[in-house]
């Protein structure tokens, strides 16, 4: 079992760019989490997502942010016209189910650099 | 809403001497708190659970916490450090959402420095 695989590691974009972030989560798992660490931070919940659905979007700021997680494929966090301020670590985590003291499996993370 | 303070920002230990990180959490019922490890570009890693089980909880790789109502703390120790726990460490509160999912409150971290 691969874990939760992140792509890419490091990203870097211009001010006004947009940046899409991918997380494989672990075989067997349909439940997906991201979470955002900033400088000097702890990582703050963004969005919940199982197949197809946005289950949880609490997190997320309102403007420019938007995860997916299609039937196929990976997850992904884009993040539209990005700003100095969205630099940060972003982090996914995956499960095998939903609630019940259940472990959260994480990846290794993306680190954005808006320049 | 719930949330959670690590008392230390850093702390550096001799090797083979004890370790202790701090923890405390702010909760309206009984959560379930959580260590996380991260070691320098790699995932976070978890080494023990709090589950409203045993109060005493044993991890990997020798730590464990002990879960205290009375003082609202979940401190992290070790007897004996080794250089291979340098590394940042998270204290993690469990909530649940409104929506039934597990959402998790982190604290901001506490750099530990192992001196050879």
């Amino acid at each position: 079992n691969a874990g939760v695989m992140q792509n890419p590691r490091h990203l870097v974009r211009r001010r006004g760019q947009e940046a899409r972030l991918r997380c494989s989560p672990m075989k067997g798992h349909s439940h997906v989490y991201w979470y955002r660490q900033l400088p000097e931070e702890g990582l703050k919940f963004m969005v919940y997502l199982q197949k197809e659905n946005i289950i949880d979007e609490s997190g997320m700021p309102k403007e420019r942010f938007s995860a997916e997680f299609p039937k196929e494929g990976p997850s992904i966090l884009r993040i539209q016209q990005v700003v100095r301020g969205d630099s940060a670590a972003y982090f996914c985590a995956s499960s095998p189910q939903r609630t019940g003291n259940t472990e959260a499996f994480f990846g290794q993370g993306t680190r954005l650099t808006v320049v | 809403a719930q949330s959670v303070t690590q008392l230390d920002s850093h702390v550096s230990v001799s090797e083979g001497t004890p370790v202790l990180l701090r923890c405390n959490y702010s909760s309206s019922y009984s959560p379930s708190l959580f260590w996380y490890v991260q070691h320098p570009n790699k995932g976070l890693q978890l080494l023990l659970k709090y589950t409203s089980a045993a109060t005493l909880v044993k991890g990997i790789n020798g730590f464990e916490a002990e879960f205290k109502k009375s003082e609202t703390s979940f401190h992290l120790t070790k007897p004996s450090a080794h250089m291979s726990d340098a590394a940042e460490y998270f204290c993690v509160v469990s909530d649940i959402s409104n929506f039934g999912n597990e959402k998790l409150t982190f604290g901001t971290g506490t750099r530990l420095t192992i001196i050879p």
